[in-house]
């Protein structure tokens, strides 16, 4: 089984700031793809950005990127000017290739201050 | 389109009751993953489904649990008896296999299980 490690149960940030969140994985895998997802109070799984392994361009989708360093098993999310709508709690996923199922993280609660 | 779609958004049972959830995949997508949310356990993969046919149940906590898909774009979960640790948020989840890895999730039903 796959472990997915969030070390950060709770952040906290000021809005328009930029918070930067962990996740570290281990697998024994070459090919797999890394996930964010965030769950806002609706409880709502909604994907934020997704990085397949054999890529080593970070992704990015809009004020969110990822820092993604494979040798490091390391997958950190980055949150640029925060908004107040970010307040969420922030799930880290790992899925091996041709496998389909998703091990999560125990998320990262992340709280923007007005 | 309207996205994967869940019912009820809250169950409030008591103990020794069948419980079942429902589930509505998105048009197209040829897979069905349950997932549980715990505080405890954090999300917890169940079962999946891949063209109606589960593929890894593993996750399934016991017999009390079952899980179907009698057809391409409907699954229920079905708890029975039910017990007071079965009181979680179950989500599920639907993708298109081979074409894309990731899920779109319901917005889940709380259970609650006196």
């Amino acid at each position: 089984a796959q472990t997915v490690t969030q070390s950060q149960p709770e952040m906290s940030v000021q809005e328009a700031e930029t918070v930067t969140l962990s996740c570290t994985y281990d697998t024994s895998e070459n090919n797999y793809y890394l996930f964010w997802y965030k769950q806002p109070p609706s409880r709502q799984m909604i994907l934020v950005i997704r990085q397949e392994a054999y890529k080593q361009q970070n992704a990015t989708e809009n004020r969110f990127s990822v820092n993604f360093q494979k040798a490091a098993k390391s997958f950190s999310l980055k949150i640029s000017d925060s908004q107040l709508g970010d307040t969420a709690m922030y799930f880290c996923a790992f899925m091996k290739t041709n496998d389909y199922k998703l091990s999560f993280g125990a998320g990262t609660t992340v709280t923007v201050r007005a | 389109d309207a996205g994967v779609i869940q019912s009820p958004r809250h169950e409030v049972t008591e103990m020794g009751q069948e419980v079942t959830l429902r589930c509505k995949l998105i048009s197209g997508h040829n897979s069905l993953f349950w997932y549980r949310q715990t505080m405890m356990r954090g999300l917890e993969l169940l079962i999946y489904f891949n063209n109606n046919v589960p593929i890894d149940d593993s996750g399934m906590p016991e017999d009390r649990f079952s899980a179907k898909m009698p057809n391409a774009s409907f699954s229920t979960l079905k708890i029975q008896p039910s017990e007071p640790r079965d009181s979680a948020v179950y989500f599920c989840a639907s993708s298109l296999i081979g074409t894309d890895y990731g899920y779109t999730f319901g917005s889940g039903t709380r259970l609650t299980v006196v």
